[in-house]
C-alpha cells in the first residue's frame, strides 16, 4: 500500500515571499503520478500541478513548481511570489501508473498555508 | 459545463437513519470516485466504478454502498448512520486512468 505524508500541518509566509511545501511518500511501485491539490475555505478541491514520475523534469504551473526527487521519494510544492489568494490547505497526493486497476488517489494529512500581507 | 454535481451540500442525519448522496456528471467520463474528507485530514476512497454496472471498494468501504446504473450516476447510500460519519463526502470523475480528477464541490453531513 502507499502511503504519503506530508511533516508540515501549518505554514505561513509574507506577500510576495516563497513558501515550499514538503511531501514524501512510500511506494513500491516504478510507475506512478503526484499531485499537489489546493483546498480554499470554499471547500473545493483544485488541482495545482501534476507530475509524471517516469518524466525526470521537474513540472511548472506559473508561480508553482516541484521538487521532485524519485530515488529519496520526495515531491516538494514550491509557491513564489505568494499571494493572499494562496491561502488554503495544500494537499500532495499519489497515484498508481496507468496499468493498474482503477487510479485512485492516496492522500496525504495536509499543509494549512495562510499568506500574510 | 456542469462536470459534476453533488446533492445535497448539506445535511443533519439522526443515528440509525439512512440517506443517499447524489452524484452526477456530465462529461461522460467512465471513471466515478466517492471519497471522505475528516476534519483536518486528507481525503480516503470509499467506492469507485470503472464503468456502469462495476463498482469495488476503496479503503473505507464499512457502512456505505454504491451502484452505477448508468455512466453518469454513481449514488452512495448510508444505512443506519452512526457519527464516525460525519465528514465531508467528495465525489469525482475521470475520463481514463492516470487522468486529471474533476471534483464535486463535497457534501457536509453531521450525524447526532
Amino acid at each position: 500500500a502507499q502511503t504519503v505524508t506530508q511533516s508540515q500541518p501549518e505554514m505561513s509566509v509574507q506577500e510576495a515571499e516563497t513558501v515550499t511545501l514538503s511531501c514524501t511518500y512510500d511506494t513500491s511501485e516504478s510507475n506512478y503520478y503526484l499531485f499537489w491539490y489546493k483546498q480554499p475555505p470554499s471547500r473545493q478541491m483544485i488541482l495545482v500541478i501534476r507530475q509524471e514520475a517516469y518524466k525526470q523534469q521537474n513540472a511548472t504551473e506559473n508561480r508553482f513548481s516541484v521538487n521532485f526527487q524519485k530515488a529519496a521519494k520526495s515531491f516538494s510544492l514550491k509557491i513564489s511570489d505568494s499571494q493572499l489568494g494562496d491561502t488554503a490547505m495544500y494537499f500532495c497526493a499519489f497515484m498508481r501508473g496507468i496499468n493498474n486497476a482503477g487510479n485512485m488517489l492516496t492522500f496525504g494529512g495536509g499543509t494549512r498555508l495562510m499568506v500574510k500581507p | 459545463n456542469a462536470g459534476v454535481t453533488q446533492t445535497p451540500k448539506f445535511r443533519i442525519l439522526k443515528i440509525g437513519q439512512s440517506m443517499t448522496l447524489q452524484c452526477t456528471q456530465d462529461m461522460n467520463h467512465n471513471y466515478m470516485y466517492w471519497y471522505r474528507q475528516d476534519p483536518g485530514m486528507g481525503l480516503k476512497l470509499i467506492y469507485y466504478s470503472v464503468g456502469a454496472g462495476i463498482t469495488d471498494k476503496g479503503e473505507v468501504p464499512n457502512g456505505y454502498n454504491v451502484s452505477r446504473s448508468t455512466t453518469e450516476d454513481f449514488p452512495l447510500r448510508l444505512e443506519l448512520a452512526a457519527p464516525s460519519q460525519t465528514s465531508v463526502y467528495f465525489c469525482a470523475s475521470t475520463r481514463d486512468r492516470a487522468d486529471v480528477y474533476t471534483f464535486g464541490s463535497g457534501t457536509r453531513l453531521t450525524v447526532v
